[in-house]
């Protein structure tokens, strides 16, 4: 079974601090994704990577960026956190397969993220 | 990526059979249908999906109308387990990579 692993469940940081978040998967994956899910806003894409050192941008990547020094992790970085930026936030790999984009996302479970 | 049309919630006994319908009237040739499901303060996890044949799986099975304009998700032997909200997503291959995760259906298991 594929694994996609997030360093924390919760999460409680404050205002303008730097917050990074982990995300490890065990299957070889190359894509990687980092979404933040938010009542009656549904999963929103911040940022992807499809190879190591790649990243592209999502529908919301202000004021956030994204590290990918090794295929299995990918980490998310809140430069400056606010309290915009409470959420959960999501964690999902990909291996590319035939199309581009058939393939199913396989998701972790989580890091709710409370900015104080 | 064609509109999806669920119902917002639906019951289900513990032991039956579940089944979860899903509207894609605009759905295109080239887009799969993919299933998900969220349990409450949990990650969404893949379920199955399928182009064109009915699909089956340790988990569900998918079947699509011949004209592909509906489908429905079936979960032979619904658990309590089960209660989640159930995303149906169709999508065009090399779209992009984004998933769009509409507002579900809502299905709770019952004793």
């Amino acid at each position: 079974d594929v694994k996609v692993t997030q360093s924390s469940r919760y999460l409680v940081k404050r205002t303008g601090e730097k917050v990074f978040l982990e995300c490890v998967q065990d299957m070889d994956h190359e894509n990687m994704f980092w979404y933040r899910q938010d009542p009656g806003l549904g999963l929103r894409l911040i940022y992807f990577s499809y190879d190591v050192k790649m990243k592209e941008k999502g529908d919301i990547p202000e004021g956030y960026s994204v590290s990918r020094e090794k295929k299995e992790r990918f980490s998310l970085i809140l430069e400056s956190a606010s309290t915009n930026q409470t959420s959960m936030y999501l964690c999902a790999s990909s291996t590319p397969g035939a199309g581009v984009s058939n393939q199913p996302q396989h998701f972790g479970d989580g890091t709710r993220l409370s900015i104080l | 990526d064609a509109k999806t049309t669920q119902p917002t919630s639906m019951d289900c006994a513990e032991g039956r059979a579940a089944n979860l319908p899903c509207n894609h009237s605009t759905i295109s040739g080239n887009e799969y249908v993919y299933w998900y499901r969220q349990i409450h303060s949990q990650g969404p996890q893949y379920i199955i999906h399928g182009l064109k044949n009915n699909e089956t799986n340790e988990m569900a099975s998918l079947i699509i109308t011949e004209d592909r304009k509906s489908s429905t998700l079936i979960l032979p032997h619904a658990t309590l387990r089960d209660t989640a909200v159930y995303y149906c997503i169709v999508r065009v291959a090399n779209s992009g990579y984004a998933l769009n995760f509409g507002k579900g259906t809502s299905l709770l298991v019952t004793p």
